[in-house]
């Protein structure tokens, strides 16, 4: 079974560019979400998807960040214009309906470097 | 909001010795879960814990949570080179579990010295 597959895997860019993430998760799985990790802190949830609606967003940063998941399969995360503080990696996770409560399938991630 | 804090941040042990990684919440936990990420990689599930007491494990790697489910910790038995990473405990970011996302603790990271 194909993993969450995330691209790029690095990207750095100016601040006040643009930078979007590719996630396409595993085949058959509802949810989706973008994990933010800033280097030396755990993950932290920007956005949850449910199918092709947004079951929680309320900690990403909405004046820049934008995320999307159009045909409920794969989905897009998308900074504009992004900030010296972006710089993370940004993970990409799904998980099935009904599977087990916290388990979590993620990809390896998209690390991002503002400059 | 959900806050976990973990202890020690980081940990060096000799290959073969035994450790602990502890993970405290500021509110009763629903549900908490381990979670090991190699450097550079994704993270990887390795257990969950939901009962008040319960004790699981996983080859060498056993996880509790205490009777008043705020406090859980991760034990490594005659650590091998294979488990070095950073450990990260999840919980639920609401009370309903499941498909929630989760809110995750710092990470400990581990390193094994041969």
């Amino acid at each position: 079974e194909a993993g969450v597959a995330q691209s790029p895997r690095y990207k750095i860019i100016e601040k006040r560019q643009s930078v979007a993430f590719w996630c396409n998760p595993i085949s058959g799985h509802a949810t989706l979400y973008w994990y933010q990790q800033i280097l030396g802190q755990g993950p932290k949830l920007l956005i949850q998807f449910q199918n092709n609606g947004v079951v929680d967003d309320s900690q990403l940063p909405k004046d820049r960040f934008s995320a999307e998941r159009l045909k409920g399969v794969d989905s897009t995360l998308k900074i504009q214009p992004a900030k010296l503080e972006d710089s993370a990696v940004y993970l990409c996770a799904s998980s099935p309906t009904g599977g087990r409560a916290g388990e979590l399938f993620f990809g390896e991630g998209s690390r991002l470097t503002v400059l | 909001s959900q806050e976990l804090e973990q202890s020690p941040q980081s940990l060096i042990v000799q290959e073969g010795k035994n450790l602990t990684i502890n993970c405290t919440s500021s509110k009763t936990l629903y549900g908490l879960y381990w979670y090991k990420q190699k450097y550079g990689e994704g993270l990887i599930f390795l257990m969950m814990l939901q009962k008040g007491g319960e004790e699981k494990s996983h080859e060498k790697i056993t996880a509790k949570l205490d009777e008043k489910k705020q406090q859980s910790s991760l034990h490594i038995t005659a650590s091998q080179p294979s488990h070095a990473g950073i450990y990260l405990c999840g919980a639920d970011r609401d009370s309903g579990g499941g498909a929630d996302g989760l809110t995750f603790g710092k990470g400990t990271h581990l390193i094994i010295q041969p």
